[in-house]
This record gives C-alpha cells, structure tokens and sequence, in this order.
C-alpha cells in the first residue's frame, strides 16, 4: 500500500515561498502512467488541482497558479516537491500530495497523503 | 467557479438510496472520479473510470454516465456514509478540476 507524507513549515510569510515536500512510502512513483500531484483545501472550501509531475520531469499545472508554481521530483527517487512564490492569505490551504493515474481519458487520484495547514500570515 | 457543477448538498433517510449528480461539458470525453471526505481527513478514493471501485470500498457505492452528467449512487445508505463527496475530471481546455463538492447528510 503506497502511503504519503507532506512535510515543510506551517506558517509562511506573505510574498515569500511557500515550499514542501512529499515522501512516498510502500511503493514506487515510477509506475507507467502514474503521476506526483499536489492539491489544496482552503478551510471550509472545495478541493483545487494545483498540478503534477511525471518520474521523467514533466510537468502540469492549473492555469490560475502556474506562474506561480513549481513541482519538481526530488533527488531521491521518492519525494517530490512544491514551491509556491508570492503568497498571499488566499493561498492558505491544507495541502495534499496525491499520486494520479491518468491514461487514456481516465484520471485518478487513488493515494494522497494526510495533507499538511499552511497559514500564510505576517 | 469549477466547470463540474455538483449539488452542494443532498440528503437521504438511512437505509434508502441517494444519488450524487457532476455534470460538465466534457465528461463525454473523460471519464469521472469520485471521493469521499470526512472532516479533518483526506479524501478516499471511491469510483474510478467511471464504475470501478478500488479495493475496501463497499459494493454500495456504484458509478454511471448518461451524456454530460455522471453520478454516484449509494444503495443502502450507512451513517458512515455522511461526507463530503467530490467528483474530479477534465474542464473544457482539458485540465484536470474538480467539482465543488455536495455535502451528503444521512438522516
């Protein structure tokens, strides 16, 4: 059973870098068609596909974030990473990091991790 | 504004059956997906490829498609049943979305 984990700091001052990891555990991101993929949850709110990376480096994101965004595959083979530059109070989410099978007009998000609060507060 | 429209909310008696509607343009193409969300949890995985579960979730749960609208049904309604449940696909420039979520109350 592949398990996730996101780390990195809580509290991120507004117009700096919001950074994190995800460490995958119990199974292996290089599987064919399976993606690294992160999403948020403001509180109260509906969930929001930040974006994802292939094990080869390739990368997508949501249009609302991706001057702002950068998911990348970390120098282990089983973390991936999210940075998110310019924060503002809007970017305070629970984030999650999921794994994401998308194939052939099929996507899904079949692992994700407990998801971690990032306040963005002076 | 999500370009997969859900129900915020819907309700059903315990034992009865209740269906959870996502409708979009694009779910012609794309299959949907389908999570459960407690409070304070991750979502879970329910429906994928539009009638496939994965492995532990009850058969209650079921998906199916009809044009642009995709829907998850639970025969048989459980308390543990009561969450938030979100379908995920493709909008109109083939990004991934999700819908805004329906709030499922098990009375």
């Amino acid at each position: 059973q592949v398990q996730l984990q996101e780390s990195g700091p809580g509290l991120v001052k507004p117009s700096q870098t919001l950074s994190l990891s995800c460490t995958v555990s119990g199974g292996s991101i290089s599987r064919d068609n399976y993606y690294c993929s992160w999403i948020r949850q403001p509180a109260g709110k509906g969930l929001e596909y930040i974006g994802r990376i292939s094990t080869g480096g390739s990368t997508n994101y949501n249009p609302s974030l991706k001057s702002r965004v950068t998911i990348s595959v970390g120098t282990s083979k089983n973390q991936f990473s999210l940075e998110l530059s310019s924060v503002t109070a809007a970017d305070t989410a629970v984030y999650y990091c999921a794994t994401l099978y998308s194939h052939a007009g099929v996507d899904y998000f079949d692992f994700w991790g407990r998801g971690t609060l990032v306040s963005v507060s002076s | 504004s999500s370009e997969l429209t859900q129900d915020p909310a819907v309700s059903v008696a315990l034992g009865q059956t209740v269906r959870i509607t996502c409708q979009g343009d694009r779910l012609i193409y794309y299959s949907a997906s389908w999570y459960q969300q407690k409070p304070g949890q991750a979502p879970v995985l329910v429906i994928f490829g539009e009638n496939n579960r994965p492995s532990g979730i009850p058969d209650r749960f079921s998906g199916s498609t009809s044009g642009n609208t995709v829907s998850l049904t639970i025969t048989g309604a459980e308390a543990e049943d009561e969450a938030d449940y979100y379908c995920n696909s493709r909008d109109t420039s083939g990004d991934v979305i999700f819908g805004g979520g329906t709030k499922l109350t098990v009375l």
